[in-house]
């Protein structure tokens, strides 16, 4: 089963505007990923956050982790056509398995 | 430095059929995993393998699938025969770190359409 469900399922906006993603989780982790996925590609790591981080920062990428709400974001700030792809979060639990949620397909409009 | 290779990029093939699927990690990478995405979902880890050891099979359908990792380096997952169930992505990754999962480098997959 997947450990991670991210919302929403679809996400349509227009270039240069902020997108938003969030990721669920069941059981305690020793962190979560993220990471994009380009049509027909395989999937490309953007940032891990650890369980004892709250928030992290790459480029555009700005990502928080609530440990006691079991959840994290993922911002995507001053979006370009690029940036349309799928996003999936990805927890690593107590299994030492690395667990992907079904995504949040983004779009970006010219 | 050179990404994960998979071969082949597409197999079309009859249910009943076998297949096998080849994947080279990133040099020095001891951990290699498989994972099948099927249209729509995230990717399910369907065997994990640290050096030449298996560290989870547990999502593996022993049944029909198979896999190895001969010499720590490169790896084949095989199905026979295959199920109209099977067409999905066929993800390889590889990570540099033993004994963690993070950072995963992923090949470009392999597309299994079964008919």
């Amino acid at each position: 089963s997947q450990q991670g469900e991210e919302d929403p399922q679809a996400l349509s906006i227009q270039e240069g505007e902020n997108a938003t993603m969030n990721c669920s989780y069941k059981t305690s982790i020793n962190n979560l990923q993220w990471y994009r996925q380009n049509s027909g590609r395989g999937l490309v790591h953007l940032i891990l956050i650890r369980s004892n981080e709250r928030e992290k920062h790459s480029g555009r990428l700005r990502v928080t982790l609530d440990t006691s709400k079991k959840s994290s974001s993922l911002l995507i700030t001053a979006s370009r056509a690029a940036d349309t792809a799928s996003y999936f979060c990805a927890t690593d639990a107590n299994d030492y398995k690395l667990s992907f949620g079904a995504g949040t397909t983004v779009t970006v409009r010219a | 430095e050179a990404g994960v290779a998979q071969s082949p990029r597409y197999k079309i093939i009859e249910k009943r059929q076998s297949v096998a699927f080849w994947c080279n990690p990133i040099s020095g990478h001891a951990t290699l995993y498989w994972y099948q995405q099927i249209l729509g979902q995230g990717p399910k880890l369907l065997i994990q393998f640290q050096n030449n050891g298996v560290v989870d099979d547990s999502q593996l359908p022993k049944d029909r699938f198979s896999a190895e990792r001969l010499k720590g380096v490169d790896s084949t997952l095989k199905i026979q025969p295959a199920k109209l169930e099977d067409s999905a992505v066929y993800l390889c990754a590889s990570s540099l770190m033993p004994a963690t999962n993070e950072k995963l480098f992923f090949g470009s997959g392999t597309q299994l359409s079964v008919l």
